[in-house]
């Protein structure tokens, strides 16, 4: 079956620092989605990606997904305390409905 | 807009005994609601699939009869945890997703913590 894995599986920086996650599927995507869940929270939306090499911003986050549409990765610009959670990504196959989760990246800040 | 609320947010049972859990969307209609079970510091697994007045569709390995899925109405599903045991206890989400603009997105709940002793 279709799998979706993302690395690391844990990051800790000090805060001010960049943080990268990558999301890679064994299979084509008709597109991707961002989710963070903070600790003890449910996820939260972030944004969907859908055309190959799209890149999109918010704020000091930065979304990718790769031309081939297998792989996607989000990158935070000089993290804040605020950022911790553990950030899913979420892929949709071609051709199948069903959203398959990552395995997700914690991140913690050190103050 | 698009908010998703979960009844009760924590339950502890007896083992032997049956939970529901109920899955609100409060300003849309969910023509489609999603269940998942998400253990300790691991990823959501998509347990079912509902739509509204059918049947919901089963992932692999996840018992129907165990757990069973209601879709009564384009705002509310439920989850029943029926003869729950300790293995059950987990963190149960639902999600919800619309029509038009919000068909590609899933409003997640926030989440039933259920502890089976």
């Amino acid at each position: 079956g279709q799998q979706v894995m993302q690395i690391p599986q844990y990051q800790h920086v000090q805060e001010g620092e960049d943080f990268t996650t990558y999301c890679n599927s064994s299979t084509t995507l008709s597109n991707i989605q961002w989710y963070k869940q903070r600790p003890g929270g449910h996820p939260v939306f972030l944004i969907q990606l859908v055309k190959s090499g799209e890149v999109k911003k918010q704020k000091r986050l930065t979304f990718q997904f790769g031309e081939a549409k297998k792989n996607s990765s989000l990158h935070i610009t000089a993290t804040q305390t605020t950022d911790v959670g553990t950030y899913f990504c979420a892929g949709r196959p071609l051709g199948n409905e069903k959203l398959t989760f990552g395995t997700g990246t914690r991140l913690t800040i050190i103050p | 807009g698009a908010v998703v609320s979960q009844h009760p947010s924590w339950v502890i049972c007896k083992s032997g005994t049956s939970v529901k859990i109920e899955c609100r969307s409060l300003d849309f209609q969910a023509t489609t609601m999603f269940w998942y079970r998400q253990f300790p510091k691991q990823s959501l697994m998509l347990m079912a699939t509902s739509n509204e007045g059918s049947k919901a569709t089963y992932e692999q390995g996840v018992e129907k009869d165990k757990f069973l899925i209601n879709h009564a109405s384009l705002t509310l599903s439920t989850l029943t945890v029926t003869s729950a045991h300790p293995e059950d206890s987990s963190f149960y989400i639902c999600s919800a997703s619309g029509r038009g603009g919000l068909a590609d997105t899933q409003y997640f709940g926030p989440g039933t913590r259920l502890t089976v002793l």
